[in-house]
């Protein structure tokens, strides 16, 4: 069955390094994929979007690549600072057939000043 | 920009009770979307609609329905509540157009406890 993952557990790092975020998937070959933000009790809020048949796409302090190989995305934050504290998603999308949407189930990021 | 909103923040209801949650979109889109955030799984997918009158099922439908009898208005509808329902729920929408226009966006989210 079509996987999505992200790592569970939250990722504390201090202010001012990168953050690097993963999204692993099997059994899936999405057209792109899509990072978001989510704040405690509110929605997710869109970042980014990537293509399969781009390698890398940047932001300001943001970068995501995808490497469809290995069935992988990273997200990156350079410089973080304590607002970048909040829960982040990847977001997979296919537009084969029934078109689909695909949530990871985030991942937690604390930024400590 | 746009907005979507949800008629509640918090909602309390008794196990067996019809439960209505609206969204309305005030950006012309296409698709609209609902889905249940649960800790540990994520962003699940119920219902989504691509036009007015018509609707898909997600990955969990089982104990909804949807209606959207106008372009900017979707509701969720839980025919009779119960407590496995308790969750929090968030509506999307999205224009359905090129991939690098497609991004949906979301509504605050609606918290149901059923008790």
């Amino acid at each position: 069955s079509q996987k999505i993952e992200q790592n569970s557990e939250a990722l504390n790092i201090q202010e001012g390094k990168t953050a690097t975020l993963t999204c692993n998937y099997t059994n899936y070959s999405p057209a792109y994929l899509q990072w978001y933000r989510q704040d405690p009790g509110r929605g997710p809020v869109f970042l980014l979007l990537i293509r399969e048949n781009e390698k890398e796409k940047r932001k300001e302090r943001l970068k995501v690549t995808f490497d469809t190989t290995l069935k992988q995305s990273l997200f990156h934050i350079t410089a973080s600072q304590p607002a970048d504290s909040a829960t982040y998603l990847c977001a997979l999308v296919s537009t084969s057939g029934t078109y689909k949407y695909i949530f990871g189930t985030g991942t937690r990021l604390k930024v400590l000043a | 920009d746009v907005k979507v909103t949800q008629s509640s923040r918090y909602l309390v209801k008794r196990t067996g009770e019809k439960v209505f949650l609206e969204c309305v979109q005030d950006m012309d889109h296409e698709n609209m979307f609902w889905y249940r955030q649960d800790p540990g799984l994520g962003l699940r997918l119920i219902y989504f609609s691509y036009d007015v009158k018509m609707k898909e099922k997600g990955d969990i439908p089982e104990g909804y329905s949807v209606s959207r009898e106008k372009k900017e208005r979707f509701s969720l509808i839980l025919e009779s509540a119960s407590t496995n329902q308790t969750s929090m729920y968030l509506c999307a929408s999205s224009d359905g157009g090129t991939p690098s226009t497609d991004t949906q966006y979301f509504g605050p989210g609606t918290r149901l406890t059923v008790l």
